[in-house]
């Protein structure tokens, strides 16, 4: 089945330590997104990209790099820089078909630092 | 920039009763718009779309319709279900932010049987 997979599902991490965050689709989508989402809240792009070896930043980019060596892995790195962490984060992506840039979503990694 | 503004929730209601959640957005050009639904601990999932002034797009009994007059893209049900209880999520993408989704703040609705 085609899909979008993120993993793990939760992950502790010390403060000033990174993580990195799994994010995978075998969709064949040329454009991906992430997301942080907090508690009661929308969701508020960090980073995106649209072809390979190719991603900009999104609205709240500051202490996360992302990296797209491959068209199906789009991997999200919290640094030790990113001052409040905890959240629930999620993987996107899209076909990037003309406008109608509909999403499919993986079903999210929950970050909490100890 | 373009932008979605949602009604605040949390929105309660009885089953059976009508439904509709409030969204409006701002944009240039000509965005396509979404109606996404996560429930508890997941992803999002796409519930429906429309990619043109006037389109409705429907779903589970869901419905909303692409008004560019008022600029919205109102979710509707006509009688809704305990299973209905998640957030919902207005989206649009296109126009000015052709490779962007932009999302509104979210909805949490809850079901009471």
């Amino acid at each position: 089945d085609g899909g979008i997979t993120q993993s793990p599902k939760y992950l502790f991490r010390k403060e000033g330590q990174n993580v990195t965050l799994s994010c995978e689709q075998n969709l064949n989508h040329d454009a991906m997104y992430w997301y942080r989402q907090d508690p009661g809240q929308g969701l508020r792009l960090i980073y995106y990209s649209q072809i390979v070896n190719d991603f900009q930043k999104g609205d709240i980019a500051e202490g996360y790099s992302v990296s797209r060596e491959k068209k199906e892995s789009f991997p999200l790195t919290v640094t030790s820089a990113q001052k409040n962490p905890t959240a629930f984060y999620l993987c996107a992506s899209s076909i990037s078909a003309g406008s109608v840039t509909e999403a499919f979503f993986g079903q999210g990694t929950r970050l909490t630092v100890v | 920039g373009n932008s979605v503004t949602q009604m605040e929730g949390p929105v309660t209601l009885s089953e059976e009763a009508f439904l509709t959640i409030n969204c409006t957005y701002t944009a240039t050009g000509y965005p396509s718009l979404f109606w996404y639904v996560q429930y508890p601990g997941e992803g999002l999932q796409l519930l429906l779309k429309a990619t043109k002034a006037d389109d409705k797009g429907s779903n589970k009994g869901f419905e909303a319709t692409y008004r560019k007059e008022t600029t919205s893209f109102h979710l509707e049900k006509g009688s809704v279900q305990v299973s209905d209880s998640a957030v919902y999520f207005c989206a649009l993408s296109g126009g000015s932010s052709a490779s962007k989704i932009i999302f509104g703040s979210g909805t949490r609705l809850s079901i009471r049987p």
